[in-house]
């Protein structure tokens, strides 16, 4: 088990538009999530870490407004991305995690979203 | 400050051969050490973790990892290449007390040559 969904696996959409990328636990709860951002040829850029039922905690340099994170359940968090430009252009990963705050478990990922801002 | 580099962007291997992906570690206290494996288009999976006990980690794949705390190091390998290891491979640590947060290594690519 451990098995984390991401969707859509693939946007495409004009400059403006905002979109909303989902990321389920399937076979778990998960207290935890995290949104990563990558970009090519380059390491996982930690964005945000949503706790189910609050407010989601995000990196220095990362715009609030502009990705707004929702984590409602234990399943479930999305990602929205506001008034998305060209520059949104990215691979986009989220992960779960079992257990609690300072669980040793590993995370699991998603396959990402590629998401294309024309 | 939590950090974790891999020197090496890229490794080639012939296939069957030993291969060997480094990762060193900066971290206060006694580090939860991890990799993971990507694949093109594809989220990150994970291969195997040290938390304590045992140096030598025996995960998926076949692939395995020394935690070496002197050198504070914690090298991926395998015995014996197969070209479908060919990917991108990322270490990464997580300082105990410090909560959630993963901190990844810039990742290797490995290619594989038949």
């Amino acid at each position: 088990g451990a098995v984390v969904s991401q969707h859509p696996s693939r946007v495409i959409c004009k400059s403006g538009t905002s979109v909303k990328i989902e990321c389920r636990s399937l076979d778990f709860q998960a207290t935890t999530m995290f949104w990563y951002r990558q970009f090519p040829k380059q390491s996982l850029m930690l964005m945000a870490t949503s706790n189910e039922g609050s407010k989601a905690t995000y990196e220095q340099g990362v715009e609030k407004d502009k990705f707004l994170i929702n984590h409602a359940s234990l399943t479930l968090s999305t990602l929205t991305v506001t008034s998305a430009h060209p520059e949104d252009s990215s691979f986009y990963i989220c992960s779960a995690k079992k257990g609690g705050w300072d669980s040793n478990q590993p995370q699991h990922f998603g396959d990402g979203t590629r998401l294309s801002i024309l | 400050a939590q950090s974790v580099a891999q020197p090496e962007d890229q490794v080639n291997v012939a296939e069957g051969n030993p291969l060997t992906v480094k990762c060193t570690y900066s971290v206060s206290g006694n580090p939860y050490l991890f990799w993971y494996v990507q694949y093109p288009n594809r989220g990150l999976q994970f291969l195997l973790k040290y938390i304590t006990g045992d140096n030598l980690v025996k995960g998926s794949y076949g692939f395995e990892a020394e935690f070496n705390k002197s050198q504070t190091s914690f090298h991926l390998k395998k015995p014996s290449a197969l070209v479908s290891d060919s990917a991108l491979y990322f270490c990464a640590v997580r300082a105990p007390n410090t909560g959630n947060q993963f901190y990844f290594g810039t990742g290797t690519s490995l290619t594989v040559i038949p």
